[in-house]
């Protein structure tokens, strides 16, 4: 069986510094992986997502994320935080096999 | 424009009442599923289901009840069965639950607090 861990279930960054999230899974598989944000009283949007095509991944809002096999990480990284990015960040993750499983989530302040 | 809609957004319901949330998707999926969120607990799954008139349970089902009797509409009864139904409640769709890399659609939520 899989699972999926965030590492902090809390972050705070100033605004203007660099965004780092972190998210590890384990799986007997390779997995699919995600990454949502959720805004206060609203439902999960996707960020980016690995589909093994590419390694380092892209998302919206200058959001990216890397796939490390030997590190069995994904972390979610951007370089400068603005004020908007506040929100809960969840990392899910999906086999072939299992439903999709989601981390218990990091909530992300910027300090101004 | 295409998306799942739940209504109502709050609602408040009486002990030992039953309650239905509404989840509604034009996105013509084959998936659907609801999720609990609890502070600090992430997203537990209720139920799932991959196709009309089937569904299955997820992790936390006891308490709660769906039906899939069209494609588009996956309601959900939170019974009196349910001892602690105060949460936030999510809707998501997906295109296929046989489609590892695809990834799920969001509702807005309906916020569930027991009075």
């Amino acid at each position: 069986a899989q699972s999926v861990t965030q590492l902090g279930s809390h972050v705070s960054v100033s605004e203007g510094a660099l965004v780092l999230l972190r998210c590890n899974y384990s799986s007997s598989v390779p997995p699919y992986l995600f990454w949502y944000v959720q805004y206060p009283n609203q439902g999960l949007q996707l960020l980016l997502k690995y589909t093994s095509a590419a390694t380092l991944v892209k998302g919206i809002n200058g959001f990216e994320a890397e796939f490390k096999k030997s590190e069995t990480s994904f972390h979610l990284t951007k370089p400068s935080a603005h004020m908007s990015d506040a929100a809960e960040y969840f990392c899910a993750g999906k086999t072939s096999y299992d439903k999709v499983i989601f981390g218990p989530g990091t909530s992300l302040s910027v300090i101004p | 424009d295409g998306g799942i809609t739940q209504s109502p957004k709050y609602l408040f319901r009486k002990e030992g009442q039953n309650v239905t949330l509404s989840c509604e998707q034009n996105l013509n999926h084959d998936a659907m599923y609801w999720y609990r969120q609890d502070p600090g607990q992430g997203l537990r799954l209720i139920y799932y289901s991959q196709i009309v008139n089937d569904f299955q349970k997820g992790d936390i089902a006891e308490g709660y009840s769906v039906s899939r009797e069209k494609k588009e509409s996956f309601p959900l009864t939170v019974t009196s069965a349910q001892k602690n139904p105060t949460a936030f409640y999510l809707c998501a769709s997906s295109i296929s639950d046989r489609s590892p890399s695809t990834e799920a659609f969001f509702g807005q939520g309906t916020r569930l607090t027991v009075v």
